[in-house]
């Protein structure tokens, strides 16, 4: 069965020292992974995606997420933390389900707050 | 500018009532998504629609409706047999459902309370 676990609920850092958000994944298939990010009371914003392309995946607002099939994980970086990065962060497995296309299954969400 | 736009932003049920949930796309998408979002629990997939007057539903779709009459609308009904209806409600799109490597856009969400 496939699976997501983003292993810490919440991170506190800094603003200016690097932030890690870690996600462990469970598929049978060459899976898509995304990371999304949310705001307070705000819909969900994609971040980046891997598809099966080149294994360190740069997004959008500094972050980059790199793909390791031998660790089964997708963690979420970023070098200097801001403080507008302050939010709930969304890993994200797609697998394709026979007849019915393409699903997402979400993890918990890792709540990111950044210190002054 | 292209997007989805979910209304109203709060909303509020009465024990025994139906509520909608509005959700409307611009980009041409086929394929539309409801999710619902409580604290801690990630998202849940309630209905999606896959293409116009079609529908399946998701993982906790016990209480609630939709329809799919336009590409561009996919509303949700929240109805009095949903006994906790209170939840963040985001409704998604993508391209195509068709393959696993479509990122869902979602909109800002509708808060339902129950008063």
């Amino acid at each position: 069965a496939q699976s997501v676990t983003q292993l810490d609920s919440h991170v506190s850092v800094s603003e200016g020292t690097p932030v890690l958000l870690r996600c462990n994944y469970s598929s049978s298939y060459s899976p898509s992974l995304f990371w999304y990010v949310q705001h307070p009371n705000k819909g969900l914003q994609l971040l980046l995606k891997y598809t099966s392309a080149a294994t360190l995946v740069k997004g959008i607002n500094g972050f980059e997420a790199e793909f390791k099939k031998s660790e089964t994980s997708f963690h979420l970086t970023k070098p200097s933390a801001h403080m507008s990065d302050a939010a709930e962060y969304f890993c994200v497995v797609s697998v394709r389900i026979y007849n019915q296309g393409g699903k997402l299954i979400f993890g918990q969400g890792t709540e990111l707050s950044v210190k002054p | 500018d292209g997007g989805i736009t979910q209304s109203p932003k709060y909303l509020f049920r009465k024990e025994g009532q139906n509520v909608t949930l509005s959700c409307e796309q611009n980009l041409n998408h086929d394929a539309m998504y409801w999710y619902r979002q409580d604290p801690g629990q990630g998202l849940r997939l309630i209905y999606y629609s896959q293409i116009v007057n079609d529908f399946q539903k998701g993982d906790i779709a016990e209480g609630y409706s939709v329809s799919r009459e336009k590409k561009e609308s996919f509303p949700l009904t929240v109805t009095s047999a949903q006994k906790n209806p209170t939840a963040f409600y985001l409704c998604a799109s993508s391209l195509t459902e068709l393959y696993s490597n479509q990122p869902q856009h979602f909109g800002d969400g509708t808060r339902l309370s129950i008063l």
